[in-house]
């Protein structure tokens, strides 16, 4: 089957570090993708992995490895307005497998 | 402009009746998705549609019956709305169909669907 976990919910402080993680029971998957949601809004796009590795977009890095079945994105100087769900999903034929998005809470 | 737009934005309706969510995208895609988000904020595809062609249809009632009139168009017309069905409703769009490349894809503001 094709299954994608994550934590379901996350704190952390202004200014820290977090580390968001995903694992994934699936073949097939043409790329590892990560999305932001606002409350009341739709996802964004973030970042997304094709082959092993760490890729780096600013504040924010995904990393993936497929042999593991694991994904993680990293938020570096987290800000008050990184309050939100995070959602890892997989490419597969013809569609895109969600998980169960992680809401990250970032206090002051 | 708005590259992936849906109406109407917020959608209050009777049990037993039938009401359409219209979705129009000007980026040049070639594939269109809608997807179901619950309450539990889960995000679960319903239909791609690939120029025109429905090409996945994910276990999905048959009292939706999505349309794609054109490439840029895909609507979902809603039979028979049950109270099951009280979600928001998100269309995307994507170049090429997911799995083919490793095209990201762009969402529509949702709709938010109540059956009373």
């Amino acid at each position: 089957g094709q299954n994608i976990d994550q934590p379901t919910e996350m704190t952390a402080t202004e200014g820290a570090i977090v580390q968001i993680n995903c694992t994934y029971q699936t073949s097939g998957f043409n790329g590892l993708f990560w999305y932001q949601q606002h409350a009341g809004e739709a996802p964004t796009f973030l970042s997304y992995n094709v082959l092993d590795g760490l890729e780096e977009k600013g504040r924010f890095s995904s990393f993936l490895s497929r042999s593991k079945g694991y994904s993680y994105l990293l938020l570096k100087e987290l800000q008050m307005k990184d309050s939100a769900s995070y959602l890892c999903a997989g490419g597969v034929t013809y569609k895109y497998i969600f998980g169960t998005g992680t809401r990250l809470k970032v206090l002051a | 402009d708005t590259a992936v737009s849906q109406t109407p934005k917020y959608l209050v309706t009777q049990m037993g009746n039938d009401k359409s969510i219209k979705c129009e995208q000007n980026l040049g895609h070639d594939t269109m998705y809608w997807y179901k988000q619950d309450s539990k904020k889960f995000l679960k595809i319903m239909f791609s549609y690939n120029n025109k062609e429905l090409i996945i249809n994910e276990t999905v009632p048959n009292r939706f019956s999505p349309k794609s009139p054109d490439k840029a168009h895909l609507n979902l017309h809603i039979n028979s709305l049950e109270l099951g069905d009280s979600a928001v409703y998100f269309c995307a769009s994507s170049q090429d169909p997911a799995g083919a490349s490793t095209d990201t894809q762009y969402f529509g503001p949702g709709t938010r669907l109540t059956v009373l």
